[in-house]
């Protein structure tokens, strides 16, 4: 699984929107694009996970930069729940059988 | 109801014991897996397991033996266990091995060992 980059801590406020970068230059046209996130004492959650397009679901978005090298998990209006550890996971479509976490950001939300 | 459920939550044990971890998913999924979360954070994959079958073994030590009786339910045996076999061990499940499926996550089980 190609490598990702991502900032090892974030600050922002609550109600705010988060904007949590990730870099994959070296990454291949059957790589998805997933996001987890750890809450604290908590197993990984699954966040949202994308191709090529930009994606929303529930929790976040997901936006895709036209190259793929670079991708944008956006909390659109933070609360003090969303306080954890997010980490940016590339999986090939067909050859991964497995999640291979990087150190993530740790994101702080503050009241 | 939970979809991927571990059993002990915390397990506080003496080197040289043998324990087990217990893992179920109620999701119908056909691949399951094991990760270990050391006391630095990181999270590494263990096992992975497809429709019973051993798919990925992470250079685990011997004294680490998963079992997959069937496709819901995949145990972790540790044998002789040592002081660095302390850690937060997750299990987890997803629809199948692509990787456009998302994983779904145990709670942990903390194992101490003393």
């Amino acid at each position: 699984d190609a490598k990702t980059t991502q900032p090892n801590s974030m600050e922002s406020n609550e109600e705010e929107p988060v904007h949590l970068p990730c870099n994959h230059s070296t990454i291949s046209g059957t790589d998805y694009i997933h996001w987890y996130r750890q809450l604290p004492s908590q197993g990984p959650e699954y966040v949202i996970h994308g191709l090529t397009s930009n994606v929303n679901n529930r929790m976040a978005s997901l936006a895709i930069a036209e190259d793929r090298k670079s991708s944008t998990l956006i909390l659109h209006r933070a609360t003090l729940r969303d306080a954890a550890v997010y980490y940016c996971i590339l999986r090939d479509v067909w050859g991964a059988q497995k999640l291979v976490f990087g150190q993530g950001t740790r994101l702080t939300i503050n009241p | 109801d939970t979809a991927v459920s571990q059993t002990p939550k915390y397990l506080v044990t003496q080197m040289g014991n043998d324990k087990s971890i217990k893992c179920e998913q109620n999701l119908g999924h056909d691949t399951m897996y094991w990760y270990k979360q050391d006391s630095k954070k990181f999270l590494k994959i263990m096992f992975s397991y497809n429709n019973k079958e051993l798919i990925i073994n992470e250079t685990v030590p011997n004294r680490f033996s998963p079992k997959s009786p069937d496709k819901a339910h995949l145990n972790l045996h540790i044998n002789s266990l040592e002081l660095g076999d302390s850690a937060v061990y997750f299990c987890a499940s997803s629809e199948d091995r692509r990787g456009n499926t998302e994983a779904f996550f145990g709670q942990g089980t903390r194992l101490t060992v003393v």
